[in-house]
C-alpha cells in the first residue's frame, strides 16, 4: 500500500536558526511530491512541488528552499527561520494522479 | 489561473441538523478534478471525494452527499443528520490535470453542538 510518512510531529525553533522537515512515500514510484503550508487558522497555501529527482518548482518567494534527493523523499529546508516561517507544514503525494495523499503534518513555531 | 472559494468562514449547527457546505470554482481547463477534505483537530487531511469534470452525478456516501454543477462551478457538500464528530474544517480543493498543483479554498470550520 502507499503510504506518507512525514516528521517530526512538532518543532519548536529559534528565529535564525536552520530548518530540515523530510517526507518519505512508500510503495509508489515517481510520484509527484508537494509541500504546503497552512497558517494558523487559514487555508493551505502551496509552497513547492516536484515531478521528479531534483525537480523543484516554487510557488511563492519566501525564506524557505525544498530539494528531492531521491524518487520518494522530499525536504523542506531553510538556513535562517523568521517568525513568520511559524506554521502547520503537509507533505502530500500525488500517484500519477488519482488522488492526493497528506502526510500527518508538522507544527512548526518560531520564537 | 485555478480559484476556489469557500465563502463560509465558519457555520454552527445542532446535532442532527443537516448542513451544507458551499464550494464554488473558477478553472479555463475543461478537465479538472475537484476534491473536499476535512481536517480534524488533530491536523490532518481526511480524503473524502474527488470527482473529474466530466461526472456530474451527484454522489451519496453515508450522510454525505455532494451536489456538482457545471453550469454554476460549484461543488457543494451536504451531512445529513449532523454529529459532534463531524467538528471540522473543511476544504474544498481543485486539480487542473491529473497529479498537477491542488488549489484549495480558505476552508469552512463546521462546528456541531451537542
Amino acid at each position: 500500500s502507499q503510504t506518507i510518512h512525514q516528521w517530526p510531529a512538532t518543532l519548536v525553533q529559534p528565529v535564525g536558526s536552520p530548518l530540515s522537515l523530510e517526507c518519505t512515500v512508500e510503495g509508489t514510484s515517481n510520484p509527484n511530491l508537494y509541500w504546503y503550508r497552512q497558517a494558523a487558522g487559514r487555508g493551505l497555501q502551496l509552497l513547492f512541488y516536484s515531478v521528479g529527482i531534483g525537480q523543484i518548482s516554487s510557488e511563492v518567494p519566501q525564506n524557505l528552499s525544498a530539494s528531492r534527493p531521491q524518487d520518494r523523499q522530499f525536504i523542506l529546508s531553510s538556513k535562517k527561520l523568521l517568525l513568520s516561517d511559524s506554521g502547520f507544514y503537509l507533505c502530500a503525494f500525488s500517484p500519477g494522479g488519482y488522488g492526493y495523499t497528506f502526510g500527518s503534518g508538522t507544527r512548526l513555531t518560531v520564537v | 489561473a485555478q480559484k476556489v472559494t469557500q465563502a463560509q468562514t465558519e457555520i454552527s449547527v445542532v446535532e442532527k441538523e443537516d448542513v451544507t457546505l458551499d464550494c464554488v470554482y473558477e478553472t479555463r481547463d475543461t478537465t479538472y478534478y475537484l476534491f473536499w477534505y476535512k481536517q480534524p483537530p488533530s491536523g490532518e487531511l481526511v480524503f473524502l471525494i474527488r470527482r473529474n469534470s466530466f461526472d456530474e452525478q451527484n454522489e451519496i456516501s453515508g450522510r454525505y452527499s455532494w451536489n456538482f454543477q457545471k453550469s454554476t462551478s460549484s461543488f457543494n457538500f451536504t451531512i445529513t443528520a449532523s454529529q459532534v464528530v463531524d467538528s471540522a474544517v473543511y476544504f474544498c480543493a481543485l486539480s487542473p490535470e491529473y497529479g498537477n498543483k491542488l488549489v484549495f479554498g480558505a476552508g469552512t470550520i463546521l462546528r456541531v453542538k451537542s
